[in-house]
């Protein structure tokens, strides 16, 4: 059974660290890994898809890297704001289903 | 373009009533999900629809049905609410093996 698992479940850092949040995945046999942004009270805003054949996928100033034989995926965010203060979920799909892990919880301070 | 719609946003319930938790996409997607987000628990699955016509259990899906209605639409009930399924509700679609978009969720309380 897959399981995922995020670590810091919480973080909290000052404007302008550049940050990694972490995620590992039991079996390797993915077909794709997903991350995702939840605001407090609001549902989940897709960031980034990577492909079980891709490495790293880029939006602005956040960069996921995927190493299947690892079971390890990582969440780049350079110069942290304020703005991005939320909950961030990494999602891997086996078939047509998404299982989830629980999340870190980001604060950034000015 | 809508997306992923949810109704309703908050919903009370008392124990043994039973609601339909409605979910629309505009998107022309074949996949359809249902998810429920506990405390430290994550987003697990309900239900999920591949195709028009068809319906699986997910992770947790005891206490509960669903009705892929059309393409567009996906309902969940619950028959007789209890409090273990105080939760907020999320739906979800995809093209096949592709990113999933999220509705707004629906915050249920079962007292």
């Amino acid at each position: 059974k897959q399981e995922v698992t995020q670590i810091p479940a919480a973080l909290s850092v000052p404007e302008g660290e550049n940050l990694v949040l972490n995620c590992s995945f039991t079996d390797s046999a993915i077909y794709n890994l997903q991350w995702f942004r939840q605001d407090p009270g609001k549902g989940l805003t897709s960031l980034l898809l990577i492909q079980s054949s891709q490495r790293e996928q880029t939006s602005g100033r956040l960069n996921a890297s995927l190493d299947k034989s690892s079971g390890r995926s990582t969440l780049y965010i350079a110069a942290s704001q304020p703005g991005d203060s939320a909950t961030y979920l990494c999602a891997v799909s086996g078939t047509d289903k998404l299982i989830f892990g629980t999340g870190t919880r980001l604060q950034v301070f000015p | 373009n809508a997306g992923v719609t949810q109704t309703p946003k908050f919903q009370v319930l008392k124990t043994g009533q039973s609601m339909t938790l409605q979910c629309a996409q505009d998107m022309n997607h074949n996949s359809m999900y249902w998810y429920r987000q506990d405390p430290g628990m994550g987003l697990r699955l309900i239900y999920y629809s591949a195709s028009e016509g068809t319906t699986d259990k997910g992770e947790v899906p005891n206490g509960y049905n669903v009705s892929r209605l059309n393409k567009r639409e996906f309902s969940l009930r619950l028959e007789s609410a209890a409090p273990s399924q105080t939760s907020v509700y999320f739906c979800a679609s995809s093209p096949v093996r592709v990113e999933q978009y999220f509705g707004p969720g629906t915050r249920l309380t079962v007292t």
